[in-house]
């Protein structure tokens, strides 16, 4: 059972346009969203996160929206720069993280 | 600043080996986990511990162990690899929600 399910499974975007991921989770104990940056070679990194009582949180061109009762959440990235090429991961927290499958995103020139 | 240090960084095994991947962080989380990535699959949780002295499995424990014997030290062994272990392996920490990676460990079982 896929506890937390993320799509697009890969995303091109040109350069200034919006990314957008999604994810939906299932388990109502969660606590806290995060979502994390991933570049080849390396470990996943945090790059923003919210709480279940926030609808929406934003930071610089990153933006999480979160619906508690669809029990879904999503990433926008404004702007997208070609440095934004990442793997995309997000995550639910419940004394440990349970992750999406990702989104490999791909930020054209 | 070292973070969540891993070693190796790449190791090659053969089919029926042991070995032990070795992680450590100075952060005094109290928190600790590794998690394996294999393409297309996120990430999936081996074994995670609480504190020194506590481990508990996680979504995909079977073919390793770990312990704990210090809030620093999380090592994870593999005992008689195979090639389904071939993997990225990552540890991470955390105190509270915030859990830091570290920078992985690849592992390919021949």
């Amino acid at each position: 059972q896929q506890q937390v399910k993320q799509s697009p499974q890969s995303l091109i975007v040109q350069k200034g346009g919006i990314s957008i991921i999604n994810c939906a989770y299932e388990n109502t104990a969660f606590d806290y969203f995060p979502w994390y940056q991933q570049f080849p070679g390396k470990g996943p990194a945090l790059l923003i996160a919210i709480r279940p009582d926030v609808s929406e949180k934003k930071e610089g061109r990153f933006t999480i929206s979160f619906n508690k009762s669809a029990k879904q959440f999503s990433l926008h990235i404004m702007d997208s720069q070609p440095g934004d090429s990442a793997t995309y991961f997000c995550a639910a927290y419940d004394y440990k993280l349970t992750f999406g499958k990702g989104t490999l995103l791909t930020v054209n020139p | 600043n070292a973070g969540v240090t891993q070693t190796p960084k790449f190791r090659i095994l053969k089919i029926g080996q042991s070995m032990t991947l070795q992680c450590t962080q100075d952060m005094n989380h109290n928190y600790m986990y590794w998690y394996r990535q294999d393409p297309g699959m996120g990430l999936k949780l081996i074994y995670y511990s609480v504190g020194a002295g506590i481990t508990d499995k996680g979504e995909v424990p079977n073919g390793y162990n770990v312990s704990r014997s210090t809030t620093e030290d999380f090592p994870l062994r593999l005992e008689l690899a195979a090639p389904s272990q071939t993997s990225v392996y990552f540890c991470a920490s955390s105190l509270g929600n915030t859990i830091y990676f570290g920078e992985g460990s690849w592992l390919t079982v021949v």
